[in-house]
């Protein structure tokens, strides 16, 4: 049972420079989201999706873009990197958040900009 | 604006002592708060909810409205317990879902 998977686990890239960050869940799960952990920041939303064909921004959306075209992937593009983008990201998944809702984390995928 | 405050970016405690990780929230309705723990080298993952009014690893959380706390509390730490812990909040039915910046608990032997 892989649970969430996130692909690639580590990249450099160049200033300017386009690249996806590839999430996939085998759970079934509605709810999909992405994180990025940056030291003395913890966790900050950047987009979620709450089912197959709807995104919605998080708290810190800009420079980043998102699609969910099937339910069990969920992409993050960046296109046009910068060094602040630097950081290691999380996709999450959950089957809701009421009740006994719970969120899976992948293992992360740590992104350097150069 | 919904916030997740953790005022305490490191606690140092030592074996056996009482922990306490504190979380307050900003939010004017029903939240729905969590605690999530990242041990060295794992991922994320869920410690404990307010709904389900549970104790895991012997820690348990109470969520105090008057106050918008949402307090993690063990009576003997160990020094398993020792890991990165974030708090939660989840608020309508958008799927929303925040974190605080989290606190780095180390436990001593």
């Amino acid at each position: 049972n892989a649970g969430v998977t996130q692909t690639p686990k580590f990249r450099v890239l160049k200033t300017g420079q386009s690249m996806t960050l590839l999430c996939a869940q085998d759970m079934n799960h509605e709810y999909m989201y992405w994180y990025r952990q940056d030291p003395g920041m913890g966790l900050r939303l950047i987009h979620y999706s709450v089912g197959e064909g709807t995104t919605a921004k998080g708290e810190v959306p800009d420079g980043y873009n998102v699609s969910r075209l099937k339910k069990q992937n969920f992409l993050l593009g960046l296109e046009s990197a910068a060094p602040s983008q630097t950081s290691v990201y999380f996709c999450a998944s959950s089957k809701s958040l009421r009740g006994p809702g719970e969120l899976f984390f992948g293992e992360g995928s740590r992104l350097t900009v150069l | 604006a919904q916030r997740v405050t953790q005022p305490e970016k490191l606690l140092s405690v030592f074996k056996g002592a009482p922990v306490e990780l504190k979380c307050n929230y900003s939010y004017s309705g029903s939240p729905e708060l969590f605690w999530y723990v990242q041990y060295s080298r794992q991922r994320l993952q869920l410690l404990l909810r307010h709904i389900s009014r549970e104790s895991i690893k012997g820690f348990t959380a109470d969520l105090n409205k008057g106050e918008t706390s949402f307090h993690l509390k063990k009576p003997f730490a160990q020094e398993e317990d020792s890991a990165m812990y974030y708090c939660a909040l989840s608020w309508g039915s958008q799927g929303n879902l925040i974190f605080g910046k989290g606190t780095k608990l180390s436990v001593k032997p």
